[in-house]
């Protein structure tokens, strides 16, 4: 069963618009982690923010984690054509040992040139 | 240095045939991952090994499914007596066994069954 839900599930916006995803989960994290994923390819992990950090940078991209909603917000600024692509956030489960990943539904973004 | 290979890229069968896919993770990694994919979701765990040990497969759907990694490396997710529902993309993904560490995922084997 899948662990979050991301809101939307799919988002269009014109190029050089900004684009905000949200991510719910139900349990305690180690971590939360957001991929990418190209149509007909595997998922690229692009950032990873831990259950003591509330925001975190990398290069266009700006993560944030609010532990007490269970919640993570993904923004990527200044979109580009190939930004296109389905994103997922994962959850690490507070369970040392174990580090399997429970992934969210998807948003499917789509960037418009 | 080279990433996480899956193969084949693409897998037709019947239904009723045994199958077998094949991941060979990045060099060194320790945790080996599989996960499945229906097609408009997002991927869900099937079995976790720590070298050649398999530490959860509690995802696994039916004893049907089986997989090892024998000697630590490279791993091999078998699926006997393929059923219709069967059909979806077989992900791998490997890391290092450290605390908080992303994992690298192969581009999947997308099985069909007729």
């Amino acid at each position: 069963s899948q662990q979050g839900e991301e809101d939307p599930q799919a988002l269009s916006i014109q190029e050089g618009e900004n684009a905000t995803m949200n991510c719910s989960y139900k349990t305690s994290i180690n971590n939360l982690q957001w991929y990418r994923q190209n149509s007909g390819r595997g998922l690229v992990h692009l950032i990873l923010i831990r259950s003591n950090e509330r925001e975190k940078h990398s290069g266009r991209l700006r993560v944030t984690l609010d532990t007490s909603k269970k919640s993570s917000s993904l923004l990527i600024t200044a979109s580009r054509a190939a930004d296109t692509a389905s994103y997922f956030c994962a959850t690490d489960p507070f369970n040392f040992g174990n580090e399997k990943l429970t992934f969210g539904t998807g948003t499917r973004l789509t960037i418009i040139p | 240095g080279a990433g996480v290979s899956q193969s084949p890229r693409y897998k037709v069968a019947k239904r009723g045939q045994d199958v077998a896919l094949r991941c060979d993770p990045i060099s060194g990694h320790v945790s080996l991952f599989w996960y499945q994919q229906a097609l408009g979701q997002g991927p869900e765990f099937l079995t976790y090994f720590q070298n050649e040990a398999q530490l959860d497969k509690s995802g696994l759907p039916s004893d049907r499914f089986f997989a090892e990694r024998p000697e630590g490396s490279v791993s091999t997710l078998k699926i006997q007596r393929t059923q219709q529902e069967d059909s979806a993309v077989y992900l791998c993904a490997s890391s290092l066994q450290v605390f908080d560490q992303p994992q690298h995922f192969g581009d999947g084997t997308r099985l069909s069954i007729l």
